[in-house]
């Protein structure tokens, strides 16, 4: 099916485990982003990739880490899971920065 | 960077009522300003949007107007119905490569029938 997929849609995990969130889209977008959604905060850009091998720091890209060997798969990997890192995330994908972006469904992490 | 500043965070109309959301943006270069509506337990669904060198956009009962030189876009949404209760978000990019949108906190719309 066309679209963007992400999994797992909810994930529990232990404090300083790692955990990869995945994220995939049948499009060839250029463009992939990870976000973040949280009360009050709206959502936050964590990263992004214009390309496959190309990647860019947003608003708050510490404590995870991407990276982007196909143009289709963008996974989202929090290398020592935290509390405060507690959110859903969405990941996007676009044809350029500047152009509308698909939404996936989100995965709702919690850190225990 | 830039920012951008949304109000008001929450905002409650009678169905059939007109609703308004601002947004300001911090870059002069930001040229592409889009509304994304979420359901609960759903990602945001692009709505409506607009480009810098467009003054307004209509698309039946939702609109967007644009002020360049205030830096500032509202989204503007007409005879209300149960189903536009959702946070809506507004957002900002530029075009050049190396950017991504930017949004607001959101504002969570309530409309009572």
């Amino acid at each position: 099916d066309a679209g963007i997929t992400q999994s797992p849609r909810y994930k529990i995990t232990e404090t300083g485990r790692q955990v990869t969130l995945m994220c995939h889209q049948t499009w060839s977008h250029s463009y992939m982003f990870w976000y973040r959604q949280d009360l009050g905060h709206g959502l936050r850009l964590i990263y992004y990739s214009a390309a496959a091998d190309i990647t860019d720091k947003g608003e708050v890209p510490d404590g995870y880490v991407v990276s982007r060997s196909k143009t289709e798969n963008f996974p989202l990997t929090l290398e020592s899971a935290t509390r405060s890192q507690t959110s859903v995330y969405f990941c996007a994908s676009g044809e350029r920065p500047n152009y509308g972006y698909t939404f996936g469904s989100g995965t709702r992490l919690t850190v225990v | 960077g830039e920012n951008v500043e949304q109000h008001p965070s929450t905002l409650s109309v009678q169905e059939g009522d007109s609703a308004v959301i601002k947004c300001t943006y911090s870059d002069s270069a930001s040229n592409y300003f889009p509304w994304y509506k979420q359901e609960l337990g759903k990602g945001p669904q692009l709505i409506i949007d607009i480009r810098s060198n467009v003054g307004e956009k209509k698309d039946q009962r939702i609109a967007v107007t644009l002020n360049k030189t205030a830096k500032h876009f509202s989204l503007h949404i007409t005879e209300t119905q149960p189903e536009d209760s959702a946070v809506y978000f507004c957002a900002a990019s530029m075009s050049q490569a190396g950017t991504a949108l930017i949004f607001g906190k959101g504002t969570t719309l309530s409309v009572s029938s």
